[in-house]
């Protein structure tokens, strides 16, 4: 299995433009969590979705940021407009709940920079 | 109050020593627990998971949990300098709810 694959890497933009971040989980995985990382406050979770419907957004920081999943294997995060205290590394997460572990497997995340 | 608490360390131990993590919670409904070991620069990779009362080893890592006080620990025995990394203690509430710790930071010394 190719893991959870996030797009892109890297991203550096500059204050006041659209940023999209995107996500395929796991194949067979039921769950997607976006999180952002920080120095600051850690591992926070933004979003997290059940059978592409989202579940729990109270971690969505502002309606700046937005979160979709339009089927089973893709899923967006938008910031719109960027802000320079958005620059974090974002994360993605995938769970299969049907094994009843609940156990999360991360992607490689996105460093995002705003200017 | 956060939902879980970790030391953040650094932790500093010798090559073969035994290192200990811990990490207390505030949710009595929490139902699973988890350490993920993250590299500087890389996402946080599951290495032990523990849902009962009691001890579960795997090689040289033993999570212990003790739900009555809320508490839950990681054991790594023999140190290596490549367990050299954040460790993030992980805690699921019902409604699959996340919420990680801060993170402790371990150096092993060659």
């Amino acid at each position: 299995d190719a893991g959870v694959i996030q797009s892109p890497r890297h991203e550096v933009t500059e204050m006041g433009q659209e940023v999209t971040l995107r996500c395929k989980p796991i194949s067979g995985h039921d769950y997607l969590f976006w999180y952002r990382q920080t120095m600051m406050r850690g591992l926070e979770l933004l979003i997290y979705f059940n059978n592409n419907v989202p579940i729990d957004d109270s971690g969505m920081p502002e309606d700046r940021f937005s979160a979709k999943m339009p089927n089973a294997s893709f899923s967006t995060l938008k910031i719109q407009p960027s802000e320079p205290r958005d620059s974090a590394v974002y994360f993605c997460a995938s769970s299969w709940s049907r094994t009843g572990s609940n156990e999360q497997f991360f992607g490689p995340g996105t460093r995002l920079t705003v200017l | 109050q956060k939902e879980v608490e970790q030391n953040s360390g650094p932790l500093s131990v010798p090559e073969g020593a035994i290192a200990s993590l811990n990490c207390t919670y505030s949710d009595r409904g929490s139902q699973s627990f988890f350490w993920y070991r993250q590299y500087s620069g890389k996402s946080p990779e599951l290495i032990m998971s523990i849902y009962s009362n009691g001890d579960k080893e795997d090689g040289r890592f033993t999570a212990q949990l003790n739900k009555a006080s809320q508490y839950v620990s990681l054991l790594i025995r023999d140190s290596q300098p490549s367990d050299s990394a954040t460790y993030l203690c992980a805690v699921n509430i019902p409604g699959n709810q996340f919420y990680f710790g801060t993170g402790t930071s371990l150096t092993v010394i060659p």
